[in-house]
């Protein structure tokens, strides 16, 4: 069965600072990794996907995700983190090629930007 | 574009009570999706379509019912409606093999049953 653990519930950190929000999986083949933001009574916006290729991937609103297969992680990463990141983060995952053929979600993690 | 709409916004209903929560893109995208959304538990998904006329079951599907008559609509039911059924229920949409290409998502409907 696939996973995903989302280990912090919220990340704070000030603005300017990089920040980092984490996400570990589990897949029985190669997995595909998906971020997506929610903004307070807002539906979510994707942000960035891994489905192969570099293990560095670049998103939307100056997002990037780095992909290690060795630690089964896809944490979420921004050099300068502003005020209006300040939102609810959700990993999703989906098993490889002829696995489960849905996306499951993480729980979620809100960040808190400080001014 | 208005890209994924849903109405109503909100919602509130007594127990034993049926509603229909409407999803309507204007993308063109085959892939329709419901979810529901409870604290501390992420999404989890209800009932989903791989094209017009077609319907499956999600992680969590019982004590709701979907059709998709246009291409454009995805309709969830609830035929009688339970206080665990209150959640914020979301629709998306994706233009295909759905679970390879990132969904867009509608703004939500909140629902509280009593």
């Amino acid at each position: 069965a696939q996973s995903v653990a989302q280990p912090e519930d919220q990340v704070n950190v000030a603005e300017g600072n990089p920040l980092t929000v984490k996400c570990t999986y589990s897949v029985s083949g190669n997995p595909y990794l998906f971020w997506y933001v929610q903004y307070p009574n807002r539906g979510l916006q994707f942000l960035l996907k891994y489905i192969t290729g570099d293990n560095l991937v670049k998103g939307s609103y100056g997002f990037e995700a780095e992909f290690n297969k060795s630690q089964t992680s896809f944490h979420l990463k921004k050099p300068s983190a502003l005020v209006s990141d300040s939102a609810l983060y959700f990993c999703a995952v989906r098993d490889g090629p002829g696995g489960y053929q849905k996306v499951t979600f993480g729980t979620g993690t809100k960040l808190q930007v400080i001014p | 574009n208005a890209g994924v709409t849903q109405t109503p916004k909100f919602r509130v209903l007594k127990t034993g009570q049926s509603m229909t929560l409407l999803c309507a893109q204007d993308m063109n995208h085959e892939y329709m999706y419901w979810y529901r959304q409870d604290p501390g538990m992420g999404l989890r998904l209800i009932h989903y379509s791989v094209g017009e006329g077609t319907t499956a079951k999600g992680e969590v599907p019982d004590g709701y019912n979907v059709s998709r008559l246009k291409k454009q609509n995805f309709l969830l039911g609830l035929e009688s409606a339970a206080p665990s059924q209150t959640s914020v229920y979301f629709c998306a949409s994706s233009i295909s093999e759905g679970f390879l290409y990132e969904q867009y998502f509608g703004p939500g409907t909140r629902l509280t049953v009593t």
